[in-house]
């Protein structure tokens, strides 16, 4: 299985300053075929499932606001909030879905300092 | 637009077996552009992913669940259903359907990621 380590578990910024969340995954999640990292980042609040933010480790889902943006390739990636908003408090989870089975990260909790 | 909604008996026996449902609205169920799948999450585990449906019938499954859990799709119900067999207290866990959504890109198809999900339903297992 591919495991998928986030750093930090935890961290507490500002509002409108930049949050920076890291995700690991033991290999490669680049599918060959169109040359797209299978890398996926969801925003989940108390109560609610996980909403998708970010698809191919760097394409903001629809809807989703751009503030928040993706980016890295092969097992390194980066899901980064410009400016935190008060609505931003949640938990962030990475997914791969390269490789079966999918493996989720453990999960950042972002607060306000 | 698709909403998904999980449906289960909440309270489970240990060793028993626990079915869920999940119906499909606003959409059909076998569109060849999407497919299926359940994960589960526990304050112990994490996220964790059970498996994944196509329209058709055809499944794959976590092989740490494998061998205790069977999905199917119901057509006429619009609905996807999981039955996980004996299970634990280390069963106990919220869990989500959610649909992979497929897109053209560079003149061919690919799957790109979960992007609706349901609001989830909590299984305890407890005697």
């Amino acid at each position: 299985d591919i495991v998928m380590t986030q750093s930090p578990d935890s961290l507490a910024v500002s509002l409108g300053e930049r949050a920076t969340i890291s995700c690991r995954s033991s290999q490669s999640v680049l599918y060959s075929s169109n040359n797209k990292n299978y890398l996926a980042w969801f925003q989940q609040k108390p109560g609610q499932p996980p909403k998708l933010l970010i698809y191919w480790a760097s394409i903001r889902h629809s809807g989703v606001p751009d503030r928040f943006s993706g980016s890295g390739s092969g097992t390194d990636f980066t899901l980064t909030i410009s400016t935190l908003q008060a609505e931003d408090v949640a938990v962030y989870y990475c997914q791969q879905y390269d490789s079966s089975p999918w493996t989720f990260g453990q999960g950042t909790k972002v607060e306000i300092k | 637009q698709v909403q998904l909604q999980e449906s289960g008996p909440g309270l489970v026996r240990p060793s028993q077996t626990v079915s869920l449902t999940c119906l499909v609205s606003g959409g059909p169920i076998n569109s060849g552009t999407h497919y299926w799948s359940w994960m589960r999450q526990s304050a112990g585990k994490g996220l964790e992913w059970i498996g994944r449906i196509y329209g058709n019938g055809d499944a794959n499954y976590n092989p740490s669940l494998k061998s205790r859990v069977t999905m199917s799709v119901d057509t006429s119900k619009n609905q996807l259903s999981l039955n996980l067999a004996s299970v634990t207290a280390a069963d106990t866990a919220v869990y989500y359907c959610a649909r992979m959504n497929g897109k053209w890109f560079e003149e061919s198809f690919y799957y790109y990621a979960l992007d609706v999900w349901g609001q989830g339903t909590t299984v305890i297992v407890s005697s």
